[in-house]
């Protein structure tokens, strides 16, 4: 079974340019997440999508950050314009609906803002 | 108060020895509850999933005591390859909360 793939990998890039990542679930899995973890910290949550539709996107710094699920299948995260605070690893999740499903993760996108 | 919370550690522990790892949590109707292993610059990957009668995964036991609103994690007989950052999660309505993550260092 094909896992999340992500890409890229790594991302530099300069305070106030604009970024994107792109996550594919794997097959099947209605539910994906965006995580953004910070060097020594658990991973947070930024956005759930239960197919195409928003389930919270509560922790979603919303002025900078943007993220569509258009199809249902694959998803993109923006940040534009990026600050420094914003240098983290970017992880995509994705599971199986119901209530005790694991998610599964992507290998990261990991950004760094000079 | 955190929604999670964990000693972040280290737990310097020589191989061959137990180790325990608790998590607290905060939000009294959580529902489902995870141990996850994060590598270093790795992404995190499922250990297993913890339920209320408690449960084993060869060396690996987990419990819940919702009364209390804690879970565990116990290794036995500690492996250098154990060496990791181990996540607590908790799961309440379709939302999922990590907890910063508690690190174990194996030593020969």
């Amino acid at each position: 079974e094909a896992g999340v793939a992500q890409s890229p990998r790594y991302k530099i890039i300069e305070k106030r340019q604009s970024v994107a990542f792109w996550c594919n679930p794997i097959s099947g899995h209605a539910t994906l997440y965006w995580y953004q973890q910070i060097l020594g910290q658990g991973p947070k949550l930024l956005i759930q999508f239960q197919n195409n539709g928003v389930v919270d996107d509560s922790q979603l710094p919303k002025d900078r950050f943007s993220a569509e699920r258009l199809k249902g299948v694959d998803s993109t995260l923006k940040i534009q314009p990026a600050k420094l605070e914003d240098s983290a690893v970017y992880l995509c999740a994705s599971s199986v609906t119901g209530l005790n499903q694991p998610q599964h993760f992507g290998d990261g996108t990991r950004l760094s803002i000079l | 108060r955190k929604e999670v919370e964990q000693d972040p550690g280290p737990f310097n522990v020589p191989e061959g020895a137990t180790v325990a790892f608790n998590c607290t949590y905060s939000n009294s109707a959580s529902q489902s509850f995870f141990w996850y292993r994060q590598d270093c610059r790795k992404e995190p990957k499922l250990l297993m999933s913890v339920y209320s009668s408690g449960n084993e995964d060869g060396r690996f036991t987990a419990q819940l005591n919702r009364a209390s609103q804690y879970i565990s994690l116990l290794i036995r007989d500690s492996k250098l390859s154990d060496s990791a950052t181990y996540l607590c999660v908790v799961k309440g309505f379709q939302k999922l909360v990590f907890g910063t993550g508690t690190r174990l260092l194996v030593s020969p």
